[in-house]
Parts: C-alpha cells; structure tokens; sequence
C-alpha cells in the first residue's frame, strides 16, 4: 500500500479565517513533505519533517505552520492567507530523508478569497 | 543550483504511435532521477527511480533510461488512457536530507 490520505479534497477560506489541512500515511514512513503547486506549474518544496521533527523550511511565510504530531501525520495550519496562496497543496512521504522515492497524496485545491 | 529540464512542453500522439520524453539535468552529484505521472487536479503518482548511468526500469507501456546527463521516458504504443503530465525530478542533498526538484512537465495527449 503506497497510500497518503488527504483532507478536504477542497478548501475554500477568507483571507481572515484559520484553517488546516491534514494528512496521514500508513507506510512506517519516516520523512513527511508538504509542497505547493501552482497551475501548470512543478511543485514546490515548502515543509521537510523527518522523524517527526521540522528539518527543512524554505523559507515559508510564517501564514503557514507545519505541524507533526506523530509518525504518520502531517499538518498544515493557514492563518491569514492571501489571494495568491491558492493553489494545490500535496503531501508527500518517504521511507527515510535519504535516497528514497516520495509518495504524494491527491492534494487539497485551497482557494483563498 | 541543481536544474531540470523537460521537453516537449507538449506532446500529442495518436493512439499506438511510439515516442519519447526528454528530461536533462544538471546536478551536483545525482542521488536518483524520479519520473511521475500527474492527472488534472490529482497527485504527482510514481513511476520509477533510476539511481545510475545505464539503468533501465519498465512498466507496461512505459520505459525509463538514464545517462550521465539525461534521461528518457518512451512510451510503446499509446493508449487514451495514457494521457497526463509527466514530471520528471532530480534528488538532491540538502542538509543532509533529500529533496526533489522537478522539470515543468510534459503534458501527453494520445488521441484514439
């Protein structure tokens, strides 16, 4: 089973609320990624955790907060996004940081109004 | 700073006629090329993981080889089904942890 399970398929929020985005794996993975996806456009690393803790941020707005709360989870708090933060947000996990392929989840399609 | 680059930006086939797709790459020090596949809307899925010079990797219609500097995804005989954006990334070493960096994609469309 190479799984990762996101929620909600889709988010719509105002530029005002709080909100998160969740994902798991059930793979015994130990590295867990959030990227951004624009359209028609590669994905972009934001978040690297590996065994549970944040080992690479690149240099994300702080609107943004990754959150580990064990092995297979993975979160994603949003606090007064803009407009231009819409976009498709997928996670991804592998078995270690190194030398591994990642598996991606479908993606939340966050829409920022 | 580790580049990839994809070619054809798009490529559209009719179904059964056999192509390839291009990823080059600059890097220092390859960990491993990565090919996904992308649907509308959906996930990167993954494809394959190629490590070294002269490797190979098949799955059903789909081939992957790797050079020193690029590598290649053919695709024997089309079908609809394979239409979607392939993406090929490069892995790459960053503080001690891996990270992918992607090409732009070529977008496939096999008509029947």
């Amino acid at each position: 089973d190479t799984e990762v399970t996101q929620t909600p398929k889709h988010l719509v929020m105002g530029m005002t609320n709080k909100k998160s985005l969740k994902c798991e794996q059930h793979m015994g993975h130990r590295a867990m990624y959030w990227y951004k996806q624009k359209a028609k456009k590669p994905p972009e690393l934001m978040f690297v955790y590996s065994y549970e803790k944040l080992s690479i941020n690149e240099s994300v707005p702080s609107r943004f907060s990754p959150e580990c709360p064990n092995s297979s989870l993975l979160n994603l708090h949003l606090h007064a996004l803009q407009p231009e933060d819409s976009a498709l947000y997928l996670c991804a996990s592998s078995q270690s940081g190194q030398y591994t392929e990642a598996f991606f989840g479908q993606g939340t399609r966050l829409t920022v109004v | 700073e580790d580049q990839v680059t994809q070619s054809p930006e798009a490529l559209r086939l009719q179904e059964g006629e056999s192509s390839s797709l291009n990823c080059s790459y600059t890097v220092s020090g390859l960990r491993g090329l990565f090919w996904y596949r992308q649907d509308p809307g959906k996930g990167p899925e993954f494809l394959f993981t190629l490590y070294s010079a002269g490797e190979e990797k098949e799955k059903e219609r789909l081939k992957a080889t790797l050079t020193k500097k690029e590598s290649f995804l053919h695709i024997t005989a089309p079908k609809p089904e394979d239409s979607a954006t392939y993406l090929c990334a490069v892995q790459a070493y960053n503080s001690g942890y891996s990270t992918l960096t992607f090409g732009k994609g070529t977008m496939l469309l096999v008509s029947p």
